[in-house]
This record gives structure tokens, C-alpha cells and sequence, in this order.
């Protein structure tokens, strides 16, 4: 059971690159998200998806695009990378069960030079 | 705007003692869930423990539980009998409501060390 997986792990941008961070979980969740985490801090909700084909943003999603064509699947674009995206990336899902607790991704380090 | 206090960054326990780890929320919603999730240093996200609004008592989880006072807006994590394994960042998330949104907020963390 291969829950939520992220790629890549690791990643070095320059200013300016695009990129996507991958995501996808196999546990038929409706929702997924997309978190960053900047060193020493809290996770920080970039966008998030109740399904396929619907996308919101969150508290921080200036720089970013997602998009939701599969229930599987919530790729995370960076366009025009710049030095304040430096963070650690996370994708989480979670179905409407008891508690909602999120699953997360092992998280995606991002550095943008 | 709902919002998650965690006024401890870091502590320090010594092994086998148990600690507890503040955190504090604001909502006028009377609908919400709380939630700890332990963060070791290889970096994943591990759920430890939930506890509802409306659950009427105090959620535990082996050796975690979570002392829950709606009227004092906090939900602290317990941890009994700590271990070396504990040592991690530790935070508190809030989803608001209780269904119908499944967003989390997070606080800050704070970074527990147990010392042998």
C-alpha cells in the first residue's frame, strides 16, 4: 500500500526555472492538498482539491497552479521560481471517514538559487 | 480567522518522564476536530492523535492522549513514559468544521528532546 507519493524528494531550481512537484495517493481520497513548510515552521496550506476537476486556493498560493484531472493525481506547478519558494513540500490526502486525519507525502525539498 | 497556539518552541524531558505539550485555538465555530501530528527528523508527517468537539472524552492513543478543555480553547498533547524515539517536532492542527471542510491549520510546532 504505496498511500501518498511525492516527487522528486529533492530538487535544485534556479530563479526563473519552472517545475512540478507530482503527487498521488491510491487510496480513492476525495481530497488532497498541498502544504509548504519554510524551516522551523508550520505547514502552511498552498491549494487544495475536494475531487477531481475542482481546485481551491489557500492561505498561500501566489506562484503556484494545481490542477485535478484524476482522483489519483494533484500535480503542483511553481512557475517562475524564486528564492521565497525555497521550502519543504507536502501533498496530503484524506477521505470523509471518522476523523479526516491527513496522509501525508514523505515531502519534496525545494531549493531555488 | 481560526488560529493554532503552540507557545513552547522547544523542550527538553528526561527519558521515561512524561511531558505535555501546550497548544491553544480560536474558533467561534462549535464544530471542529483537533489533531497532533509528530514530525521526526527524516521529515515525515505521523498522525498521533484526534479529538472532536463534540467527543465527550478526552482522546488516548497508547502511550498519547490529549487533555481536551473546550472552555479553556486548549487541546494538549500527553505523552506518557517518554522514549529517545520521541524526540521530534511535534504539532497541533485544527480542522474547522467538523465536516464539510477538510482543511487543517497548523501551529508552529514545538520541538521535544528527550535526554537519556
Amino acid at each position: 500500500n504505496a498511500g501518498v507519493t511525492q516527487t522528486p524528494k529533492f530538487r535544485i531550481l534556479k530563479i526563473g526555472q519552472s517545475m512540478t512537484l507530482q503527487c498521488t495517493q491510491d487510496m480513492n481520497h476525495n481530497y488532497m492538498y498541498w502544504y509548504r513548510q519554510d524551516p522551523g515552521m508550520g505547514l502552511k496550506l498552498i491549494y487544495y482539491s475536494v475531487g477531481a476537476g475542482i481546485t481551491d486556493k489557500g492561505e498561500v498560493p501566489n506562484g503556484y497552479n494545481v490542477s485535478r484531472s484524476t482522483t489519483e493525481d494533484f500535480p503542483l506547478r511553481l512557475e517562475l521560481a524564486a528564492p521565497s519558494q525555497t521550502s519543504v513540500y507536502f501533498c496530503a490526502s484524506t477521505g470523509r471517514g471518522n476523523t479526516g486525519e491527513l496522509f501525508f507525502g514523505e515531502g519534496s525539498r525545494l531549493t531555488v538559487l | 480567522a481560526q488560529k493554532i497556539t503552540q507557545t513552547q518552541p522547544g523542550m527538553f524531558v528526561q527519558e521515561k518522564e512524561a511531558v505535555t505539550l501546550d497548544c491553544t485555538y480560536d474558533t467561534s465555530d462549535p464544530s471542529y476536530g483537533l489533531f497532533w501530528y509528530k514530525q521526526p527528523s527524516s521529515g515525515e508527517m505521523i498522525f498521533l492523535i484526534y479529538q472532536g468537539s463534540y467527543d465527550q472524552q478526552n482522546a488516548t492513543e497508547g502511550r498519547y492522549s490529549l487533555n481536551f478543555q473546550k472552555a479553556r480553547k486548549s487541546a494538549n498533547l500527553v505523552i506518557s513514559a517518554s522514549q529517545l524515539g520521541d524526540s521530534a517536532m511535534y504539532f497541533c492542527a485544527m480542522r474547522r468544521p467538523l465536516f464539510g471542510n477538510e482543511k487543517l491549520t497548523f501551529g508552529t510546532g514545538t520541538r521535544l528532546t528527550i535526554i537519556p
